[in-house]
């Protein structure tokens, strides 16, 4: 089993361009999470997905898109890609109300 | 909105100490969550609790639902074990987390 996977680690994109993370996991977990981390602050819900062909916003959806393509993968896309969304991604999934297992990170700089 | 707290922000210890992180949050949950997040990056699951306590190894986690507080502790802290923690409670009917902004714990040879 690998988990969660994440791609790319890591990225540098300039101000107004375009990317997509994958992110996939082998365990049939029905929930999905798209996450960010910044310095001094706790994680913080992007988008996330209870199941395949749903999705809802979290705490800081603006500037952000999702696809749960089926139940293993779950993209997060930046259409226009700004400073502020400079940090560090993670996804992570889980099944009903366990732990949630998460993906390694995918660290982006946005110039 | 919930409110998730962690104390200390940071914890510099001596190999063999034994070490305590608190947790404190503001609304009714059914579920605390402990973390471990080390200098790699990688986020890794250590505890999920609704009440009492659960040991693994060297570490404990406790939680008081009445007073909405939880600990982790660990013992015979070791330098492997710097790291950072994060607390994150999932609210009643709610599929989401909230976190703490995490302790960042070093421990000294």
């Amino acid at each position: 089993n690998a988990g969660v996977t994440q791609t790319p680690k890591f990225q540098v994109l300039k101000t107004g361009q375009s990317m997509t993370l994958q992110c996939a996991q082998d365990m049939n977990h029905n929930s999905m999470y798209w996450y960010r981390q910044d310095p001094g602050m706790g994680l913080r819900l992007i988008y996330y997905s209870a199941s395949e062909g749903t999705t809802d916003k979290g705490e800081v959806p603006n500037g952000y898109n999702v696809s749960r393509l089926n139940k293993r993968e779950f993209s997060l896309r930046l259409e226009s890609a700004a400073p502020s969304q400079t940090s560090v991604y993670f996804c992570a999934s889980n099944h009903r109300v366990n732990e949630q297992f998460f993906g390694p990170g995918t660290r982006l700089t946005v110039l | 909105k919930n409110e998730v707290e962690q104390s200390p922000q940071n914890l510099t210890a001596q190999e063999g100490e034994f070490i305590t992180i608190n947790c404190s949050y503001s609304v009714g949950i059914s579920a605390l969550h402990w973390l471990q997040q080390h200098p790699g990056g990688g986020i890794v699951s250590l505890f999920m609790l609704s009440s009492g306590k659960k040991k693994h190894g060297r570490l404990i986690a406790t939680i008081n639902i009445q007073e909405k507080h939880s600990s982790l502790h660990i013992t015979a802290s070791h330098p492997r074990d710097s790291a950072v923690y994060i607390c994150a409670v999932k609210e009643r009917g709610n599929e989401k987390l909230t976190f703490g902004t995490g302790t960042r714990l070093t421990i000294i040879p």
